[in-house]
């Protein structure tokens, strides 16, 4: 089946640095998600990209839909220690069968 | 409006015990998945439905793994007999599949499950 290959596994970074990771798949999407999974929380939703090419920005995060459809990336600027936990990109093909998930990026900021 | 809820949030059972995951997705939604996560594989799709029907439940480990979704606002994940290696978290989803905004799905906060 299709798979999504994300990258870094983890990242210990300190407070104020950029953060970039990204997710790369054989397969084309048309839809590429980026969600956050707090500590003991589930994931939530933090950028959504329909389009090849479009760069969206949510705050301090920005996310872009690779031009090959095959990838995207998520950068977050000047961290602070709430963006503590694991980032996952998804891919969908249609609104009308399942996403296909990263392994997930986790991220630990010291402050 | 409420998201997706689950319960129970923790559950610490015993070996061989029956274990029943409960799932009440967002109002109006069509779709419900339900997810496994552990350390070692991430997040996985076991099963997912479609106005209550299952559509696919090839991720679904076992045979000791079910799920039901009686109607349009409850579903369950039942595990019998439990094992210890059924120690994960469990997500129930959903959203409204089809259209541009058809993929994007809502997690519940999870069951956490832990079998001694």
């Amino acid at each position: 089946g299709q798979q999504l290959n994300q990258s870094p596994q983890s990242m210990f970074i300190q407070e104020g640095e950029d953060v970039s990771m990204n997710c790369t798949s054989s397969s084309i999407f048309n839809t590429w998600l980026w969600y956050k999974q707090d500590p003991g929380e589930g994931p939530v939703l933090l950028i959504a990209l329909y389009k090849a090419g479009e760069l969206t920005s949510n705050g301090r995060l920005t996310a872009q839909f690779g031009i090959t459809r095959k990838d995207s990336f998520l950068n977050i600027s000047a961290s602070i220690p709430s963006d503590v936990g694991i980032y996952f990109c998804a891919g969908g093909v249609s609104g009308n069968t399942p996403l296909v998930f990263g392994k997930g990026t986790r991220l630990s900021v010291i402050a | 409006d409420a998201g997706v809820i689950q319960s129970p949030r923790h559950e610490v059972t015993e070996m061989g015990q029956e274990v029943t995951l409960r799932c009440k997705p967002i109002s109006g939604h069509d779709y419900l998945f339900w997810y496994r996560q552990t350390m070692m594989r991430g997040l996985e799709l076991l099963i997912y439905f479609n106005n209550n029907v299952p559509i696919d439940d090839s991720g679904m480990p076992e045979d000791r793994f079910s799920a039901k979704m009686p109607n349009a606002s409850f579903s369950t994940l039942k595990i019998q007999p439990s094992e210890p290696r059924d120690s994960a978290v469990y997500f129930c989803a959903s959203n409204q599949g089809g259209g541009r905004n058809g993929n994007t799905i809502y997690f519940g906060e999870g069951s956490w499950l832990t079998v001694v």
